[in-house]
């Protein structure tokens, strides 16, 4: 079945390190992989799309590598904030004739002072 | 602000008893969707509407039903409500697929049927 895997403990980083969350899928093609921020009580909001032709893909700290033949994505913050503490959520688009994204269960990410 | 507006923001049903949660976006997308949300269990799609007039069952449509009114607004009904409904509800919209932009979700009905 398919299946799409993001650390399911809280990630636990120093404010001003590199922050990296990981997302791992299993038989999927996507042609889309997507990362989203929610806060609490809130809902996601759009953070990267980065197609399967693509390596890599930046947005000022923000930094996104897909890798097809590992089936893996990783999201990386550089200088971390304290303010960058929320749950990121990876998402999948398989792209053809089926509509709507498929989501990761997010990895909840603490930024410490 | 442009953007998806979700209406209510909090709602508690008996079991058994109807409720239609309302969505309506003002970005002209053509593409919109319906999302639940449970502990452990992350975002999983209920219906989907490609354009006006077309709708179609996501991962976990049942008991659920959809209506898109226009290109503006898209509906979800609970016809008779179960506990198993409780849950977080996400209206979400699009521009086309293959630009470098994703969905723009609404903030959320946090329904309870207790």
């Amino acid at each position: 079945s398919q299946k799409i895997e993001q650390n399911s403990e809280a990630l636990n980083i120093q404010e001003g390190k590199t922050a990296t969350l990981t997302c791992n899928y299993t038989n999927y093609s996507p042609a889309y992989l997507q990362w989203y921020r929610q806060d609490p009580g809130r809902g996601p909001v759009f953070l990267l799309l980065i197609r399967e032709n693509e390596k890599e893909k930046r947005k000022e700290r923000l930094k996104v590598t897909f890798d097809t033949t590992l089936k893996q994505s990783l999201f990386h913050i550089t200088a971390s904030q304290p303010a960058d503490s929320a749950t990121y959520l990876c998402a999948l688009d398989a792209g053809g004739g089926a509509d709507g994204l498929t989501f990761g269960k997010g990895t909840h990410l603490i930024i410490q002072p | 602000n442009a953007g998806v507006t979700q209406t209510p923001k909090f709602q508690v049903l008996k079991t058994g008893q109807s409720m239609t949660l309302q969505c309506a976006q003002d970005m002209n997308h053509n593409s919109m969707y319906w999302y639940r949300q449970d502990p452990g269990m992350g975002l999983r799609l209920i219906y989907y509407s490609a354009s006006e007039g077309t709708t179609d069952k996501g991962e976990v449509p049942n008991g659920y039903n959809v209506s898109r009114l226009n290109k503006r607004e898209f509906s979800l009904r609970l016809e008779s409500a179960a506990p198993s409904q409780t849950s977080v509800y996400f209206c979400a919209s699009r521009v086309p697929r293959g630009l470098s932009y994703g969905y723009t979700f609404g903030s959320g009905t946090r329904l309870t049927v207790v």
